[in-house]
């Protein structure tokens, strides 16, 4: 199994510009969440899904979109792009109990 | 609401000495505790977990945890540390919402002296 797949590692926007992150798992997993995280500031839940076709608001929503058309992929939207959103982005699997197994992380730069 | 309180952003331990991370949380009901650890550019790794049952946890490369109702701790130890684990580790709370949603800690970070 190759768990929790992000890509890419790295990129870097320009300001209004947009882009997906990808994710996928081959866990059969559920539950699957979107995370940025800012130095100093732990883990900040964007959105998160807990089935295909099934998604909802985290903590830190605005700015983002995503969708869940199959249990395997978590597609993170960002439609224009703020120096705001430079950060590191984790996605997440679970199948319950909060369990959450992450994904490498990209690290995007908005400039 | 859950939070998670993790008082100390930098702990400095000598290789081989033992080390205690403190973890607090807020929730009203019992609640379902992590401890996971991120090594430079990586992603987080689970190192243990608790739901019930023992208090005392036991968890991969040696950790374990203690969680303690009365104090709302859920404090990290290792008798003995190694440079390896020089990393950055954080505490999580889940609530039992149906949503397996988490909430972090800011973290701590682990430098190992030699």
């Amino acid at each position: 199994n190759a768990g929790v797949t992000q890509t890419p590692k790295f990129r870097i926007l320009k300001i209004g510009q947009s882009m997906t992150l990808q994710c996928a798992q081959d866990m059969n997993h559920n539950y699957m969440y979107w995370y940025r995280q800012d130095p100093g500031m732990g883990l900040k839940l964007i959105y998160y899904s807990v089935g295909a076709g099934i998604t909802d608001k985290g903590e830190v929503p605005n700015g983002y979109n995503v969708s869940r058309s199959t249990t395997e992929d978590f597609p993170l939207r960002l439609e224009l792009a703020a120096p705001s959103q430079t950060s590191v982005y984790f996605c997440a699997s679970g199948q319950g109990y909060n369990e959450q197994f992450f994904g490498p992380g990209t690290r995007l730069t908005v400039l | 609401a859950q939070s998670v309180t993790q008082p100390d952003i930098h702990i400095t331990v000598s290789e081989g000495a033992s080390l205690e991370l403190r973890c607090n949380y807020s929730y009203g009901a019992t609640p379902y505790l992590f401890w996971y650890v991120q090594s430079p550019g990586q992603g987080l790794q689970l190192l243990l977990k608790y739901f019930s049952g023992d208090t005392l946890v036991q968890g991969i490369k040696g950790f374990e945890a203690e969680f303690k109702r009365s104090q709302s701790s859920f404090n990290l130890r290792k008798p003995s540390v190694h440079w390896s684990d020089a990393a950055e580790y954080f505490c999580a709370v889940g609530a039992d919402s149906g949503y397996s949603t988490l909430t972090f800690g800011k973290g701590t970070m682990l430098l190992v002296s030699p």
